[in-house]
């Protein structure tokens, strides 16, 4: 069963634009949720991250907004460079029992074009 | 410090057959965790290992297993390949257990294609 439901499927956006994506969970013990950027031949590398106490989070272009009561959050990128094309996922951590695990959005392709 | 490393990078087996998969973790990280990367599931979970023990197992089949090494190397393997097996599959170490705030670093995948 998807648990974190990720839109749009793909992005295009002009250089200087802001590129925004959205997660939905339903999982409301989820208690961490990341942000991967996967460029093609690598692997995902963590992005940024939040936690469900804050509402919003800024690391240079990059900020996830958070919606608590509605489970839903988002990835803006400010000021979208062509460099910021690759496939971004969102991700929000589960518990069962001592175990826990991350479980992913199925992504977004995000194009910059000039 | 190097990174994660996953060998090979590309493999091509057929219908029937089984495959092994490899991952190095980074110097001194303990957890390895495997992901199945498809076009249209996105990264789904496979399996976790910590100290060599596995800590959490994610909705696959009992074709799909894993193990870990006292250096913390871990092996996937799956056995009786399916179509529905080609996928990038994808190893990420952390220092801790994974899903804790400590970042998961990814490797480059294996790209494992079933004829």
């Amino acid at each position: 069963q998807q648990q974190v439901k990720q839109s749009p499927q793909s992005l295009i956006v002009q250089k200087g634009g802001i590129s925004i994506i959205n997660c939905a969970y339903e999982n409301t013990a989820f208690d961490y949720f990341p942000w991967y950027q996967q460029f093609p031949g690598k692997g995902p590398a963590l992005l940024i991250a939040i936690r469900p106490d804050v509402s919003e989070k800024k690391e240079g272009r990059f900020t996830i907004s958070f919606n608590k009561s509605a489970k839903q959050f988002s990835l803006h990128i400010m000021d979208s460079q062509p460099g910021d094309s690759a496939t971004y996922f969102c991700a929000a951590r589960g518990h069962t029992g001592t175990a826990s695990k991350l479980t992913f959005g199925t992504g977004t392709r995000l194009q910059v074009t000039l | 410090k190097a990174g994660v490393t996953q060998t090979p990078r590309y493999l091509i087996k057929t219908r029937g057959q089984q495959v092994t998969l490899s991952c190095s973790p980074i110097s001194g990280h303990r957890s390895v965790s495997w992901y199945q990367q498809t076009p249209g599931q996105g990264l789904q979970f496979l399996f976790e290992y910590f100290s060599e023990t596995q800590r959490n197992k994610g909705n696959f089949p009992g074709r799909f297993s894993g193990r870990q090494f006292s250096n913390s190397r871990s092996e996937m393997n799956v056995s009786t390949l399916e179509l529905g097996d080609s996928a990038l599959y994808l190893c990420a170490s952390s220092s801790r257990l994974a899903g804790t705030n400590n970042e998961q670093f990814f490797g480059p995948g294996t790209r494992l294609t079933v004829l």
